[in-house]
């Protein structure tokens, strides 16, 4: 079936390292992404998303790139700091709505001070 | 920065028990969606409502589970007789149209 998957479970970097992560999603018809922000007992943070007919998207410290000839996802973070770490989810949708989001399992982040 | 806020934070029941998960979502939402995340797994879709009605639900969503908006404010997930393998985090989400959803801190219910 179709899925998202995380390349790498855990990443660690020193703090003022940039960091990225990344995604691969299987499903073409995918027209929506977003990446999440989950801390220790709280629930997943919108952090930024990207509409399939970008390749680019900046925000805040954060830029997502999406590259659609190889179904490839990345969230970068500038200048990481401690209050980064946390585990990263990106998640896909298609068609009209956000009833069919699919998550990937996620990434671990540690950041060193 | 108004949230969506679930209660209680955690819940343990015994199998067999019946049990009900609050949220609040954020006022001027119009979708309502139910998440469950089992330890070490991927957040899964459940359920979604809107207008309500239930708009889409997923295959984990069988005759156990309802939903159910009673007011303005609140709605509920219902699990008639749990089963161990629903133990896990039950998460909240609203949304307006086309904007990401908001989700809650979550529910860890334990079913032993």
């Amino acid at each position: 079936g179709e899925s998202v998957g995380l390349h790498l479970p855990t990443l660690s970097v020193q703090e003022g390292d940039n960091s990225i992560i990344n995604c691969a999603y299987s499903n073409s018809a995918s027209d929506y992404f977003i990446w999440y922000k989950q801390e220790s007992g709280k629930g997943p943070q919108f952090i930024i998303d990207i509409r399939s007919n970008m390749d680019k998207r900046q925000g805040q410290r954060v830029t997502v790139l999406l590259n659609k000839t190889v179904k490839h996802l990345s969230l970068q973070i500038a200048a990481t700091q401690p209050g980064d770490s946390a585990v990263y989810f990106c998640a896909e949708n298609w068609g009209s709505g956000y009833s069919t989001l699919t998550f990937g399992k996620g990434t671990m982040l540690l950041v060193s001070p | 920065e108004p949230e969506v806020t679930q209660t209680p934070s955690h819940q343990v029941t015994q199998m067999g028990q019946e049990v009900i998960l609050r949220c609040v979502p954020i006022s001027n939402h119009l979708y309502f969606y139910w998440y469950r995340q089992i330890l070490g797994q991927k957040v899964e879709f459940l359920v979604s409502f809107y207008n309500n009605e239930i708009s889409e639900k997923s295959e984990i969503f069988d005759d156990q589970f309802s939903v159910e908006r009673p007011d303005g404010s609140n709605f509920t997930l219902k699990i008639r007789s749990t089963k161990l393998e629903d133990s896990a985090m039950y998460f909240c989400a609203s949304t307006l149209l086309d904007s990401p959803l908001h989700f809650g801190n979550g529910t860890r219910l334990t079913v032993t």
